[in-house]
């Protein structure tokens, strides 16, 4: 069984501009979580989408949104990038979500300069 | 915010040797679990723990939950080389489904 997918793993952006972020979870996984990983803050959750519904978010600003599709795919869009913004961002995956071991992809770098 | 606190931030063993690290968290959980990550990649899962659960093993390594203490360690036995990684404790809190918070991590570093 393919793991969770990201895609690009590597990116370089410009302030201002803004980024879209793929992930495909494990097959049969209906929850698909974002995470963003900094030096400074740690690992931290953006949001949590299960049967294409924003189930549960983090607190970050409105310029991070994720949407779900029919098939389970998950896309996470930044706005308005700022270096700030520039971090290891990991799709992560699990059944149902609650109560259920979760599985990350191997996430994508992102380089806002 | 970080939900929970690991301890030893950095550990440095030869090996052979058994590494230790010890995991704190602050409010009431459903599960925890542990995660691998080597530099620059991302989350290995090594191991699912309930909060009704209080020890369980897998392989080499040896998970122990004590709730009461809001505290977990994860025991790696007999460690290699390639154990050379950060280990984080996740935990997902009763009411927040799958939304998981992290510990800071430890870095362990495994020297041939």
């Amino acid at each position: 069984k393919a793991g969770v997918t990201q895609t690009p793993r590597y990116l370089i952006k410009t302030r201002g501009q803004q980024v879209t972020l793929s992930c495909s979870p494990i097959s049969g996984h209906r929850s698909v979580s974002w995470y963003q990983q900094t030096p400074g803050q740690g690992l931290q959750f953006l949001f949590e989408y299960f049967s294409e519904t924003q189930r549960n978010k983090g607190n970050f600003p409105g310029r991070f949104s994720g949407r779900q599709f029919s098939n389970s795919r998950s896309e996470m869009n930044v706005s308005t990038l700022e270096l700030g913004d520039s971090a290891l961002y990991l799709c992560a995956s699990s059944l149902v979500g609650y109560g259920n071991t979760i599985y990350f992809g191997e996430g994508s770098w992102l380089t806002v300069v | 915010s970080q939900q929970g606190e690991e301890d030893p931030q950095a550990l440095s063993i030869q090996e052979g040797e058994n590494a230790t690290m010890n995991c704190s968290y602050k409010t009431s959980i459903n599960n925890l679990q542990w995660y691998r990550q080597n530099s620059g990649r991302g989350l290995v899962h090594l191991i699912l723990i309930r909060s009704n659960e209080r020890e369980k093993h897998s392989g080499r390594l040896r998970v122990t939950l004590d709730t009461s203490k809001k505290s977990s360690s994860l025991l790696i036995t007999a460690s290699r080389a390639a154990d050379t990684a950060s280990y984080f404790c996740a935990t997902d809190e009763e009411t927040s489904g799958s939304r998981l918070t992290f510990g800071e991590g430890t870095q362990l570093t495994v020297n041939p």
